[in-house]
């Protein structure tokens, strides 16, 4: 079946770190990827997607890279900011519905001044 | 941009009453939401699809019964916890995607989610 693993957090970082926010998945075909962000009281925004192989999403200075060949899509930014801070959502939706939904269980990034 | 909004943000409840959620989208219609519930460190799991206008499409394991999903309209779906029991609480969160014609066209737009707690 489908399935997303993402590293378990809290994941603590001073500002300007670098982050990389590991994310595996398990699909059957070609699913789509993304990732999501959730700010405290509010819901998840979409930050990122990636709809095939080799595809790299960004969006404020995260990145992500669709690899198929580790089914792998690590979230990445050079330099985080306090605003950042906030839980992280892989997720993938079926190739052949794309309605369907699978997440990880979250990430949550504290970055501290 | 697109918003979907839910309410309440959270509720408490004895075990044993129903609890309503309900879930919005403020500015665009959305034929079909989708409602998924999040345990703790776990991931969201989808329960079910709210189709407007029709009976919704639950999840494998999910039980009809005791999650009542309407949708009456093209902008609001509510999910009702019957005879709610500690089992049930949970993270409950919504989600709409935008319409055809609209910017976001495609993109799946997420509520603020409802935290249920039953004592």
């Amino acid at each position: 079946g489908n399935s997303v693993t993402q590293m378990e957090g809290p994941v603590t970082l001073s500002e300007e770190a670098f982050l990389t926010i590991n994310c595996t998945y398990t699909a059957t075909g070609y699913p789509s990827l993304f990732w999501y962000v959730q700010y405290p009281g509010e819901g998840l925004q979409l930050l990122l997607k990636a709809t095939k192989a080799d595809d790299k999403g960004s969006n404020k200075g995260f990145e992500a890279t669709y690899r198929k060949e580790t089914t792998s899509f690590h979230l990445e930014k050079g330099s985080v900011q306090v605003s950042d801070s906030a839980v992280y959502f892989c997720a993938l939706s079926e190739q052949d519905n794309f309605n369907k939904f699978y997440f990880g269980s979250g990430t949550k990034l504290n970055v501290k001044p | 941009g697109a918003v979907v909004s839910q309410h309440p943000s959270r509720v408490i409840c004895k075990s044993g009453t129903s609890v309503k959620i309900e879930c919005r989208s403020l500015d665009f219609q959305a034929t079909t939401m989708f409602w998924y519930r999040q345990f703790p460190k776990q991931s969201l799991m989808l329960m079910a699809t709210s189709n407007e206008g029709s009976k919704a499409t639950y999840e494998q394991g999910v039980e009809k019964d005791k999650f009542l999903i309407n949708h009456a309209s093209l902008t609001l779906s509510t999910l009702t916890v019957t005879s709610a029991h500690p089992e049930d609480s949970s993270f409950y969160i919504c989600s709409a995607r935008a319409e055809e014609g609209r910017l976001g066209y495609g993109e799946l737009f997420f509520g603020e989610g409802s935290r249920l707690t039953v004592l």
